[in-house]
C-alpha cells in the first residue's frame, strides 16, 4: 500500500467550519509535505514539515507530526468554499534519496 | 514563482503510437519527475532526472523512457502507447524539497 495514507478519503462541511485530514506513514522519514489540487489541474505545495518538528503553522493551515504514532494531521481553519480539493501528503523517505512518496488524498468539499 | 509548463492538456493517441510529453521548467531546478495519477491509486513516480543526461527509474517505468539534454527540458516518452497508460501525467521539479507541479496532461490511448 501506499506510504502515505489520508483518512478520511472524502469530507464535506459547511464553510466557515474546519476541517481536519489525517496522514499514516510507514518508514521513517526526512520530512512531510502536504499538497493541494484543484479539479484537473497539478498540485500546489502548502507546507513542509521536517521530521524533529512537532507543529508548524501556515496562515489558516496547521500541521502536526507524531513520528512516534508515524502520522500527520492537517487543520484548515475557518474553511472557505475556495477551500474544495484533494489534499495530499507526501512522505520523503530517509531511504529514498529524496523521492516524494504520496499518498492517494482526501477530497475535501466545502459547501458554501 | 515557479512555472513548469507540460506542452499539452489534453492528448488522444492511438495504441502503438510512439508519445511524447514534454514538461519546461523556468527556475533553472536540478530536479525533474513524472508521475502518474490514476483513481484509487493515487501520484505513482515513473522517472526522475536530478541532473542533465542522467536519469533514474521511479517505481512503474515500464513502457516508458525520459530524456533531459537540457537542465530545464524533460520529456517522457511512451515508446509504444497502450491502453493501459490511459492517464493523467503530472511533471515536477524541485530545487531542495518542495515541489513544483505544471498542469498535468491527460492522455487518452485508444
Amino acid at each position: 500500500s501506499q506510504q502515505g495514507e489520508e483518512d478520511p478519503q472524502a469530507l464535506s462541511i459547511q464553510e466557515g467550519e474546519n476541517a481536519t485530514m489525517n496522514c499514516s506513514y510507514k518508514t521513517s522519514i526526512n520530512n512531510l509535505q502536504w499538497y493541494r489540487q484543484n479539479s484537473g489541474r497539478g498540485l500546489v505545495h502548502l507546507i513542509l514539515i521536517r521530521s524533529n518538528e512537532r507543529e508548524k503553522h501556515s496562515g489558516r493551515l496547521r500541521v502536526t507530526l507524531d513520528t512516534s504514532k508515524k502520522s500527520s494531521s492537517l487543520l484548515i481553519t475557518a474553511s472557505r468554499a475556495a477551500d474544495t480539493a484533494s489534499y495530499f501528503c507526501a512522505t520523503d523517505e530517509e531511504t529514498s534519496g529524496s523521492r516524494l512518496t504520496f499518498g492517494e488524498g482526501t477530497q475535501l468539499t466545502v459547501n458554501p | 514563482d515557479v512555472k513548469v509548463t507540460q506542452s499539452s492538456r489534453y492528448l488522444v493517441k492511438r495504441t502503438g503510437e510512439k508519445v511524447f510529453l514534454e514538461c519546461v521548467q523556468d527556475m533553472d531546478h536540478e530536479n525533474m519527475f513524472w508521475y502518474r495519477q490514476d483513481p484509487g491509486l493515487g501520484l505513482r513516480l515513473i522517472y526522475f532526472s536530478y541532473d542533465v543526461k542522467m536519469k533514474e527509474k521511479g517505481d512503474i517505468p515500464e513502457g516508458y523512457s525520459v530524456s533531459r539534454e537540457k537542465k530545464e527540458r524533460f520529456s517522457l516518452i511512451l515508446e509504444s502507447a497502450s491502453t493501459n497508460q490511459t492517464s493523467m501525467y503530472l511533471c515536477a521539479s524541485s530545487l531542495f524539497r518542495a515541489l513544483h507541479f505544471g498542469n498535468g496532461t491527460r492522455l487518452t490511448v485508444t
